[in-house]
């Protein structure tokens, strides 16, 4: 059973930060924050993942909050490339990931 | 270096035939899954090859559903006597060591059953 829930679907501006959200309130202290991706007709793809801090890579920057009940997914500067469905995950460390309907991000020029 | 390869990437068959579908993951990865994804919907875990281990075989649907890996590669996942609700996306995943690491999506095999 997916832990998350996330809006269905989501616009965004190309040019524009694509801001993501993902509520969380049942994670418990070990468990990880995971974002995969997945544009049409493709396998999904790691995007970033946290525990307690802020992190960033090249592709994005997740946001958790203090208590851990939320985080943001965020693409500084969307493209058309960025439009697929985006997965927020909570799975503890060495457990299998359960993948949920996750929010199709939609960009538009 | 090379990705994870699947295939066939297409296969169309009868109900009550049997498909073989295969998976070859990243060079050097230990740790393979296979999922399943309906049309419209999320992944849905199979099973989970880890090293030499048992497999983790609680996500597979039914008895007809089978998977192994040889020499700690190459998966092949059978699906015998198809079914009409067995049409979806199947994904193979690798990574270097096990779940808690990024994991290395192929292209995945759509089956359609008829």
């Amino acid at each position: 059973d997916a832990k998350t829930t996330q809006p269905t679907s989501m616009d965004c501006a190309e040019g524009r930060a694509a801001n993501l959200p993902c509520n969380h309130s049942t994670i418990s202290g070990n468990e990880y924050v995971y974002w995969y991706r997945q544009i049409h007709s493709q396998g999904p793809q790691y995007i970033i993942h946290g525990l307690k801090n802020n992190e960033t890579n090249e592709m994005a920057s997740l946001i958790i909050t203090e208590d851990r009940k939320s985080s943001t997914l965020i693409l500084p500067h969307a493209t058309l490339r960025d439009t697929a469905v985006y997965y927020c995950i909570v799975s503890g460390y060495g457990n299998k990931l359960v993948f949920g309907a996750g929010t199709i991000l939609r960009v538009k020029s | 270096g090379a990705g994870v390869s699947q295939s066939p990437s297409n296969k169309v068959t009868e109900k009550g035939k049997d498909v073989e579908l295969r998976c070859d993951p990243i060079s050097g990865h230990t740790a393979l899954y296979w999922y399943r994804q309906s049309l419209g919907q999320g992944l849905e875990f199979l099973i989970y090859f880890q090293g030499n281990s048992a497999p983790d075989k609680s996500g597979l649907p039914s008895d007809r559903f089978s998977a192994e890996r040889t020499g700690g590669s190459v998966s092949t996942l059978t699906i015998q006597r198809t079914q009409q609700e067995d049409s979806a996306v199947y994904l193979c995943a690798s990574t270097l060591l096990g779940f808690q690491e990024t994991q290395y999506f192929g292209p995945g095999t759509r089956l359609l059953v008829l």
